[in-house]
């Protein structure tokens, strides 16, 4: 059964930092894996999808890296904003062998100080 | 283009009523798929549709829940007899077809689900 892990499950930082939120999966055998935004009360928006084939992919202030092998992900996020503030949510792809079927971390909750 | 649209975005009920929870999918998005996020938990997988056909329901409650997504119209979650233990918030996704089937699931603002 895959888990996802998400460390930490908090993260406060001062404005203009560069950070690094971290995701483990137990299961190596993945078809992809996404990061989110969920912000209070609304839904999630899609930052970055990795597919298993790749290594990393970029998306302005953003770049996430895939290891499968070892069962990691991480999300660079440079020059932090007080924008940048919300829940990050890690997603693994292919649970159970069904590619459709997202396994979700807890989350870290991101906040960027003014 | 629009995106995912859920209707209501909250949606009380008392204990034993019915809770009916909508999704309309983003155009040209013929798969759908129904998550739910209990308080303090990541969203948990519940079932996944295309037009009229229940591909998965692997994640759903044996009883009470059923899900559906006609030829017309939005998909419907439906929760009989609602009890506490369903306050939630739950989520509806979309993607378009795919042979791959990989494509990233687009993901709607969600219906918050409170049971009196």
């Amino acid at each position: 059964k895959q888990e996802v892990t998400q460390i930490p499950a908090a993260l406060s930082v001062p404005e203009g930092e560069n950070l690094v939120l971290n995701c483990s999966f137990t299961d190596s055998a993945i078809y992809n894996l996404q990061w989110f935004r969920q912000d209070p009360g609304k839904g999630l928006t899609s930052l970055l999808l990795i597919q298993s084939s790749q290594r990393e992919q970029t998306s302005g202030r953003l770049n996430a890296s895939l290891d499968k092998s070892s069962g990691r992900s991480t999300l660079y996020i440079a020059a932090s904003q007080p924008g940048d503030s919300a829940t990050y949510l890690c997603a693994v792809g292919g649970s159970g062998g069904s590619n459709y079927k997202l396994t979700f971390g807890k989350g870290t909750l991101l906040t960027v100080n003014p | 283009n629009a995106g995912v649209m859920q209707n209501p975005r909250h949606l009380v009920r008392r204990r034993g009523q019915e809770a009916r929870l909508r999704c309309s999918p983003m155009k040209g998005h013929s798969h759908v798929y129904w998550y739910r996020q209990l308080p303090e938990e990541g969203l948990k997988f519940m079932v996944y549709l295309q037009k009229e056909n229940i591909i998965d329901e692997s994640g759903m409650p044996k009883e009470r829940f059923s899900a559906e997504f006609p030829k017309e119209g939005p998909s419907i979650l439906r929760i009989q007899q609602v009890v506490r233990g369903d306050s939630a918030a739950y989520f509806c996704a979309s993607s378009p077809p795919s042979e791959r089937g990989n494509e990233k699931l687009f993901f709607g603002s969600g219906t918050q689900l409170s049971v009196l």
